[in-house]
């Protein structure tokens, strides 16, 4: 079966730090890439998500990712945090078109 | 659009008392419907999938079960909750060979 590995459980950063939060994932066949936020109180949304192509994905608010097949990562970086960034991010992996694998989550804590 | 609800929001149950928890979604048919369980620290856990009426599949062997008796609606219950069901439940759709996940608002469930 595969899993999914977010390797930071909590982060905390300065207003301005650029981000990185890591993601990898143990399937080897074809897989979906997302990522996924859920700011306080509210529901998760979706950030950015990866099919094919271009392996830099564009997100909203700036966030980007990277798909490494090699390395079997999908990590989510953002340049310069906000203090509003501060919020749940899930990388999940779908296998095919259904049955999303999330990882455990990394809860950004952004510091004004 | 396309809508996804979910009630109750939140719900206290004494031990040994039954569950029902409901999920619909709008504006789409032949959805893929997903219940996943949110715990601290453990991410998103699938529970059960369906593709179709009267299909599901279970991911994690529990205390619950799932049932779809309409194109639209996706029921989680239980006949007797523990307390290790307390958590945070989220109902989701895909489109059926759809590339994108929506998730509705979910239930916190509280087994006293």
């Amino acid at each position: 079966a595969q899993s999914v590995s977010q390797h930071n459980h909590h982060v905390i950063l300065s207003e301005a730090a650029s981000l990185e939060l890591g993601c990898n994932y143990s399937y080897g066949g074809t897989v979906n890439l997302f990522w996924y936020v859920q700011y306080p109180g509210q529901h998760l949304q979706l950030l950015l998500k990866y099919f094919s192509g271009d392996p830099l994905v564009k997100g909203i608010k700036g966030f980007e990712a990277e798909f490494i097949k090699s390395k079997f990562s999908f990590n989510l970086r953002k340049p310069s945090v906000q203090w509003s960034d501060t919020a749940e991010y899930f990388c999940a992996v779908g296998e095919g078109f259904q049955k999303l694998v999330f990882g455990t989550g990394t809860r950004l804590l952004v510091s004004p | 659009s396309q809508t996804i609800h979910q009630w109750p929001a939140t719900l206290v149950q004494p031990v040994g008392s039954p569950l029902s928890l409901e999920c619909t979604v709008e504006g789409t048919s032949n959805p893929n419907l997903y219940w996943y369980r949110q715990a601290a620290g453990r991410g998103l856990q699938l529970l059960f999938y369906s593709v179709g009426i009267g299909q599901i599949s279970s991911e994690v062997p529990q205390n619950l079960s799932a049932s779809r008796p309409q194109d639209r609606q996706f029921i989680l219950s239980s006949k007797k909750l523990l307390l290790s069901d307390s958590g945070f439940y989220l109902c989701a759709w895909s489109a059926a060979g759809g590339r994108g996940y929506t998730f509705g608002s979910g239930t916190r469930l509280t087994v006293v």
